[in-house]
């Protein structure tokens, strides 16, 4: 019974092409993140989303698109992508914005060529 | 500027020591302050959360400590496991909604 899921788990592709990444959480919260993990393991946050409206946008360049279809999913699609996309992300949900407890995905490994 | 410091960068140490690792950041307003584990390949799992009015707080063999005139924070590892063997990583929440995450220490348990 996994928390947050994500896929695809790896993901290899060439730059110029779009692609998206799933994530799902059945713990039934009101909040979802999505963060980037680059080569040197440094965390850090992209979106979030509380009951599927965006609350947190930090600088992310206009080629990545989160989606919520609703409060279990936040989906993230890349457009146009670049040697420099290549990172692991993580999904992570909470109870509310202002909830302690962060419980994060697997994370998908990202490779651009 | 809102920043999260760790240190060591590593360390390794042998089966059944202990350790400590250090965390300073200068974020304001401040929240609450975490420590994750971070095991090769998988998610960051959430070891302890302490708010401002909390010195102390401890999860079995992990303690970690917090003073927030000195903005510092320490995460102690009591008789350490095979199984430490993982990134730690400090995370400050800024009042409101930001996270800042410091760049981790990276342990190596040793038998």
């Amino acid at each position: 019974d996994t928390a947050v899921s994500q896929t695809p788990k790896y993901l290899v592709t060439q730059m110029g092409n779009d692609k998206s990444i799933k994530c799902e959480q059945n713990l039934g919260h009101d909040t979802m993140y999505w963060y980037k993990q680059d080569s040197k393991k440094f965390l850090k946050i992209m979106f979030s989303y509380n009951n599927k409206e965006l609350i947190i946008n930090e600088t992310v360049p206009n080629r990545f698109s989160p989606k919520s279809p609703d409060k279990a999913h936040l989906n993230l699609h890349i457009n146009s992508l670049e040697l420099g996309d290549s990172a692991v992300y993580f999904c992570a949900s909470s109870q509310g914005p202002n909830s302690y407890e962060q419980y994060f995905g697997p994370g998908t490994r990202l490779t651009v060529t | 500027k809102n920043q999260v410091e760790q240190s060591p960068q590593s360390l390794i140490i042998l089966e059944g020591k202990n350790c400590t690792l250090q965390c300073n950041y200068t974020v304001s307003p401040f929240s609450n302050l975490r420590w994750y584990k971070q095991d090769t390949g998988r998610g960051p799992v959430s070891l302890t959360i302490m708010t401002f009015s909390e010195n102390t707080k401890s999860n079995g063999r992990y303690t970690a400590t917090l003073d927030a005139d000195t903005k510092q924070s320490s995460l102690h590892i009591t008789a350490s496991q095979l199984s430490d063997s993982a990134s730690y990583i400090c995370v400050v929440r800024q009042y409101g909604q930001n996270f800042v995450f410091g760049p981790g220490t990276r342990l190596s348990v040793l038998p």
